[in-house]
């Protein structure tokens, strides 16, 4: 089955800098690469998702870049605000069943 | 998006008995719904794939007959923890794929089960 790794579990950055997460997954088979935003004791949210046929995706301060090749994708979040705390997962779909394969989650800090 | 609920929000119980857990599809009809569990501090673990008017399927490790899940309508899908103990204490979350071109899901807000 698909297997997602993602880095780093923890990141930590001030306040207006970037801030980079970074995914590998293993089934080449998988189309289909969504971000979710967790808050503590909340439900994940969709910020943002790519599909295997583009290369990068950006929506006002987050951008998600995909290389199909190397089988990987990075979330990108510029100009951080304290209120982008939060735990950022990345998943994959692959063709079958739909099921989402998650990564294991990144902490991100970002300091006033 | 789409609006997805769940109930309860939190739930406490006694060792050995049954939790029930719905997830509600508000804005439209989810032939499949999602059953997570998550613990603290960790990822997401998909626990089965319901689908409506079917047998659910269940990830491997998840066994079937404690985790019972009933997708009896479009809107509606629920999972039964039955006999319930401590280790079954976590953070039970459902989520509902629009389906068709879209491949997005959108999660409830979770349910928070504590097993006494």
């Amino acid at each position: 089955g698909e297997n997602v790794e993602q880095h780093p579990s923890t990141l930590s950055v001030q306040e207006g800098d970037s801030a980079v997460i970074k995914c590998t997954y293993s089934d080449s088979a998988s189309n289909y690469f969504p971000w979710y935003k967790q808050e503590l004791g909340k439900r994940p949210q969709l910020i943002i998702d790519i599909r295997s046929n583009v290369g990068e995706k950006k929506d006002q301060r987050i951008a998600v870049t995909l290389n199909k090749t190397a089988k990987h994708f990075s979330l990108h979040i510029t100009e951080t605000q304290p209120e982008d705390s939060a735990v950022y997962f990345c998943a994959s779909k692959g063709n079958n069943f739909n099921k989402f394969y998650f990564g294991s989650g990144t902490k991100l800090n970002v300091k006033p | 998006g789409a609006v997805v609920s769940q109930h309860p929000s939190w739930v406490i119980c006694k060792s050995g008995t049954s939790v029930k857990i719905e997830c509600r599809s508000l804005d439209f009809q989810a032939t499949t719904m999602f059953w997570y569990r998550q613990f603290p501090k960790q990822s997401l673990m998909l626990m089965a794939t319901s689908n409506e008017g079917s047998k659910a399927t269940y990830e491997q490790g998840v066994e079937k007959d404690k985790f019972l899940i009933n997708h009896a309508s479009l809107t509606l899908s629920t999972l039964t923890v039955t006999s319930a103990h401590p280790e079954d204490s976590s953070f039970y979350i459902c989520s509902v794929r629009k389906g068709g071109s879209t491949d997005t899901q959108y999660f409830g807000p979770g349910t928070r089960l504590t097993v006494l």
